[in-house]
């Protein structure tokens, strides 16, 4: 149980195209996901938390025009990268909160190279 | 200002030998997670913490919390080299939210 996925898993785009990631809650209701982007060799940074029926919260430095995040069901969340840059390449990770207080299960994550 | 401190950040080891991860945080928590993170994939839940005095074991790794010295450890025991990867602990602040704070992971290597 408490599998998450993502999708795609792997994109390569242009400068200046958008790119959608969403991230699915498969066998559980998440009413709150987190969307993280690591650097090489870095820790995860969080960038938002995405809340089922709300507004995202966007961490400090973050640009919200930038990474519109939409929590549209208690299964599905999606960023997009809306105009991306080659500094946008990263690994971008999603997670939901599960049943169990707390506990944070991750996606598979998708890595981002616009060229 | 919120912390969590791992050390070491990175450690080489053989195989066969012992050693512990130290994770140490600044503030107030009664839950503390341990993560794998494999080279170029996301991460895996080992260890939830939930209690001072907690210890969970899986295998060849025993984690702890003392949450009085603010302070977990990850020990592997005989390593082998498939405990090879980055291990990161994440503090629970008690956020309404369930925001955690990150380490900034420990890199192992463990040498056949």
């Amino acid at each position: 149980g408490a599998v998450v996925s993502q999708h795609p898993s792997r994109v390569i785009c242009k400068s200046g195209t958008s790119v959608k990631i969403e991230c699915r809650s498969l066998d559980f209701q998440a009413t709150t996901m987190f969307w993280y982007r690591q650097f090489p060799k870095q820790s995860l940074m969080l960038m938002a938390t995405s809340n089922e029926g709300s507004k995202a919260t966007y961490e400090q430095g973050v640009e919200k025009d930038k990474f519109l995040i939409n929590h549209a069901s208690l299964t599905l969340s999606t960023l997009t990268v809306t105009s991306a840059h080659p500094e946008d390449s990263s690994f971008y990770i999603c997670s939901a909160v599960g049943q169990v207080r707390g506990t944070q299960y991750f996606g598979p994550g998708t890595r981002l190279l616009v060229l | 200002e919120l912390k969590v401190e791992q050390n070491p950040l990175f450690l080489s080891m053989q195989e066969g030998k012992n050693y512990t991860i130290y994770c140490n945080y600044s503030t107030t928590s009664d839950r503390l997670y341990w993560y794998r993170q494999d080279p170029g994939k996301s991460l895996e839940s080992l260890f939830v913490l939930l209690s001072n005095g907690a210890v969970k074991q899986e295998g060849r790794l025993m984690a702890s919390l003392d949450t009085k010295a603010r302070l977990s450890t990850l020990h592997i025991t005989a390593a082998v080299h498939d405990l090879s990867a980055t291990y990161f602990c994440a503090v629970d602040i008690r956020a309404s939210n369930y925001q955690l704070i990150w380490g900034a992971g420990t890199k192992l290597i463990i040498k056949p």
